[in-house]
């Protein structure tokens, strides 16, 4: 069965750091393009970030660029998302997905989602 | 970017009678070297994530029931429930995915709800 199970969310002030992760079990992990997407309260989602199957291109939103850097460990079933000079509109669930790799990015499997609150 | 548009925002239909959600693209995303539409469809119900429906505009993800079917091309797309079930209720989203005209973006949801 597969699993994606975040972490790392929490509070914080606007303009500190947050470091979010995600393991995967169930699947062969290094095989797969990675995405973080996220979703404000009682919004739609909105991509954030993906990175190739052996992190060597990572795309990001305008929206994040420069700030967030995604990265992965295939060794242990791992992908981050660091979260840099967090602002106010970065609050949401943020949710770790995988693109199954038919020609998308779309989505197949999603992880619960972890909460970040940007807020002083 | 594209943008996309659904409508309604939200609708309430009867127990086994049809739902029909609309998705409007502002661009094209038929890929003209494949001929597939790069849309897809997801089902979201509170407190859960996402659940991905249909993608290819038409193609329905393994376990989902057929009463669920996706179709349209190029600019405008339909997401059809054809009768609806108590576990239906949620909130629809599409989502592009033509990567060569920018990021994936989706809708804004509509919630579907028992009349």
């Amino acid at each position: 069965e597969v699993q994606l199970v975040e972490s790392g969310g929490g509070l914080v002030q606007p303009g500190g750091s947050l470091r979010l992760s995600c393991v995967a079990s169930g699947f062969s992990f290094s095989n797969y393009w990675m995405d973080w997407v996220r979703q404000a309260p009682g919004k739609g989602p909105e991509w954030v970030a993906n990175i190739k199957e052996d992190g060597s291109d990572k795309y990001y939103a305008d929206s994040v660029k420069g700030r967030f850097t995604i990265s992965r460990d295939n060794a242990k079933n791992s992908l981050f998302l660091q979260m840099d000079t967090l602002r106010a509109e970065d609050t949401a669930v943020y949710y770790c997905a995988r693109d199954p790799g038919y020609g998308g990015p779309f989505f197949d499997y999603w992880g619960q989602g972890s909460l970040v609150t940007v807020s002083s | 970017d594209i943008v996309m548009t659904q409508s309604p925002d939200s609708l309430a239909v009867s127990l086994g009678e049809r739902a029909t959600v609309n998705c409007k693209s502002s661009q094209s995303v038929l890929h003209s070297s494949n001929n597939k539409n790069y849309l897809a469809w997801y089902q979201q119900k509170p407190g859960q994530p996402p659940k991905l429906l249909i993608y290819w505009a038409s193609t329905r993800e393994s376990g989902v029931p057929d009463r669920f079917s996706g179709s349209g091309s190029g600019t405008d797309f339909t997401l059809t429930i054809s009768s609806l079930q108590a576990e239906d209720v949620a909130v629809y989203y599409c989502q592009q995915y033509y990567h060569t005209l920018g990021p994936p973006t989706f809708g804004q949801g509509t919630k579907v709800e028992i009349k």
